[in-house]
């Protein structure tokens, strides 16, 4: 089992609707989880951050995070083109070394 | 730019020359961070270093490679004796201290080995 596991997509949504992207991870000592947004060729931008059971909400990003599932994902309200990204999930790893584990990434296609 | 700097933007080596990479933490950072990407591969953790200590190397190569972040200057990947394998983008990361905290990343070294 993959340590965090997304769906690689593509996603497609069409303009103005939600996405959701999700991710599930398998330590249960994790505390710290990370949304970041990387475009072709591009680092990866920090997009959202939470620590606690429960929805973080910033702008048109929610972020919902489950522990007792192992589950972790971000919203989209009011999907752009420009929107239209690879999305990583990170998750702090084991023993909270400052090491963060990735996902594959989820690829969001948002269509005008 | 008060952003994680990473020089150069662009490397190219021959197999068998060494490639170093350096990356500045943003402003009031004193935590570093490693990444590699291989082409059409997730990110993978490589080192976690602080000022003049490695913390956590667990995912560097056993060989050939090396990492510092002495106490005055940058902190610097080197990967001695290039293998074509070593291509990838290597992203320098950030934080301000304790490890729960966000990480900012650089634009990248892309490393291309001829």
């Amino acid at each position: 089992q993959k340590e965090v596991e997304q769906n690689s997509g593509p996603l497609s949504v069409p303009e103005g609707a939600i996405a959701s992207l999700n991710c599930t991870y398998s330590d249960r000592g994790s505390q710290s989880f990370f949304w970041y947004r990387q475009y072709s060729g591009k680092s990866p931008e920090l997009i959202m951050f939470i620590y606690s059971n429960g929805d973080k909400e910033d702008g048109r990003f929610t972020a919902q995070l489950n522990k007792a599932s192992q589950y972790v994902s971000l919203l989209i309200r009011d999907s752009q083109p420009s929107d239209s990204a690879t999305y990583l999930c990170a998750v702090n790893g084991y023993s909270n070394t400052g090491k963060l584990i990735f996902g594959q990434g989820t690829t969001l296609q948002v269509k005008p | 730019n008060a952003g994680v700097m990473q020089n150069p933007r662009h490397l190219v080596r021959r197999r068998g020359q060494e490639a170093r990479l350096r990356c500045s933490p943003m402003k009031g950072h004193s935590h570093v961070y490693w990444y590699r990407q291989l082409p059409e591969e997730g990110l993978k953790f490589m080192v976690y270093l602080q000022k003049e200590n490695i913390i956590d190397e667990s995912g560097m190569p056993k060989e050939r490679f090396s990492a510092e972040f002495p106490k005055e200057g940058p902190s610097i990947l080197r990967i001695q004796q290039v293998v074509r394998g070593d291509s990838a983008a290597y992203f320098c990361a950030s934080s301000p201290g304790s490890e729960n905290q966000p990480q900012h990343f650089g634009d990248g070294t892309r490393l291309s080995i001829l």
